[in-house]
């Protein structure tokens, strides 16, 4: 089955650092993008910007360019997304999703659950 | 950047009704539009794919319509499990975007 699992609920202070993981199987972890995805309270869906793990090739929303990292270890099949210096602003639902074609920048058919991050 | 604006934003609606709603892009996305379906708590749902394109698996009363700038998803007879907040996105490119979202509730 292909899945993307994503790691638990993380509370942190304003000015911690964090990364959160998204751990991919079932399929070649290397072939597809990883895209992130953010859901604030109550609100929309924003994309934040996507990697190829086979070659880390990383973009970004501009709304977003400096304010994270996207990052892989295709050793462990994992994503992830990190903060140097979270401010409270970043409270929201994170969620990564792999598109449908392999290599390409496809619909998203497959999600992670979701990674709630609270900082306060 | 390209930006995606749906309406309505919120629409109440009665269980057998047809429903619509429109995403308009800023500038023309060919049919690089997909819809999604999400419910509170969990991750969104891809409904249609290039435009008009049915997702494997999503019943036939969703359907997509539109290209270049103005597109639109319909459900033809709303069910009770179509309750749920619904959102278009623009894909195939390196800069993506979703529209605000459009929230389906009972009337």
């Amino acid at each position: 089955e292909v899945q993307l699992v994503q790691s638990g609920a993380a509370v942190k202070k304003p000015g911690e650092s964090l990364k959160i993981s998204c751990q991919g199987s079932g399929y070649s972890f290397t072939s597809y993008w990883i895209a992130w995805v953010r859901q604030m309270p109550g609100r929309g869906l924003e994309w934040m910007g996507i990697i190829y793990p086979g070659d880390s090739d990383t973009r970004y929303s501009p709304s977003f360019q400096g304010q994270v990292t996207i990052s892989a270890d295709k050793s462990i099949s994992t994503a992830y997304l990190q903060w140097s210096s979270l401010k409270a602003s970043d409270t929201a639902m994170y969620f990564c999703a792999r598109p449908r074609a392999d290599g390409g920048l496809d619909v998203y058919d497959i999600w992670g659950q979701g990674t709630l991050v609270t900082v306060s | 950047d390209i930006q995606l604006t749906q309406s309505p934003s919120t629409l109440s609606a009665s269980v057998g009704d047809r429903v619509t709603i429109t995403c308009r892009a800023s500038q023309s996305i060919s049919s690089w539009l997909a819809w999604y379906q999400q419910k509170p708590g969990k991750a969104p749902k891809l409904l249609i794919y290039k435009a008009s394109s049915l997702e494997s698996g999503v019943p036939s009363r969703f359907s997509g319509s539109g290209s270049g700038t103005e597109f639109t998803l319909t459900i033809s007879s709303l069910q009770p499990d179509d309750f749920a907040t619904y959102y278009c996105h623009h894909y195939n490119t390196y800069s993506q975007t979703f529209g605000q979202g459009t929230k389906v509730g009972i009337k």
